[in-house]
């Protein structure tokens, strides 16, 4: 059974940092493509980052603006997202997903609350 | 960045009724065009991939269409485990933009 399990969020000042983690189980996670998709408070969902099986292609949306880096350990069946410089407008849950061929997030974690607030 | 467009943002409708939420992008997209449901306080869920293609366990009532910039996603005959809210995303390119979701309420 595909598992993936977040954790590291909580609350943060703005300016902080927070690293979230990934933990998969339940496939050949050096195969696939992982991302990380965010949602607001009662809003809708938005893109965050995605990174390619080996590391090698690496993408992130434009409203991040170099704060946020993702990677991988693949030995280890995890992905990372170290956020810094944080602002209020991070505030959100931060899932990660599994993405197969075609681009379809097709397993996603149950997702990890960030809060930055003072 | 390629824009996706849902409609309508909400609807009503009542168990049996055939529902049809579309889905337009700003620029072509082939059929790089999934959909998710997601129900309240839960991750969502991969219903289509590839504009048509239906994810495995997703029940059949569910169905996909388009291409290039113009999508629907059918659901043949509403059921109460239907209520939710609805986005596509396009994986054409990056960033992979979703749309502003569709809730779908209880008539």
């Amino acid at each position: 059974e595909v598992q993936l399990v977040e954790s590291g969020g909580g609350l943060v000042k703005p300016g902080g940092s927070l690293r979230l983690s990934c933990a998969a189980s339940g496939f050949t996670f050096r195969s696939y493509s992982m991302n990380w998709v965010r949602q607001a408070p009662g809003k809708g969902l938005e893109w965050v980052s995605s990174i390619s099986s080996s590391s090698r292609y690496i993408y992130y949306a434009d409203s991040l603006k170099g704060r946020f880096t993702i990677s991988r350990d693949n030995p280890k069946n995890s992905l990372s997202l170290q956020m810094n410089s944080l602002r209020a407008e991070d505030t959100a849950v931060y899932y990660c997903a599994r993405l197969e061929e075609v681009g379809a997030s097709d397993y996603w974690g149950q997702g990890t609350l960030v809060t930055v607030s003072s | 960045d390629i824009q996706m467009t849902q409609s309508p943002s909400s609807l009503s409708a009542s168990v049996g009724d055939r529902v049809t939420i579309t889905c337009r992008a700003s620029q072509t997209i082939s059929n790089y065009l999934n959909w998710y449901q997601q129900k309240p306080g839960k991750a969502p869920n991969l219903l289509i991939y590839a504009a048509s293609s239906l994810q495995s366990g997703v029940p059949s009532r569910f169905s996909g269409s388009g291409s290039g910039t113009d999508f629907t996603l059918t659901i043949s005959s509403l059921q109460p485990e239907d209520f939710a809210t609805y986005y596509c995303q396009q994986s054409y390119t990056t960033p992979r933009t979703f749309g502003q979701g569709t809730k779908v309420e209880i008539k």
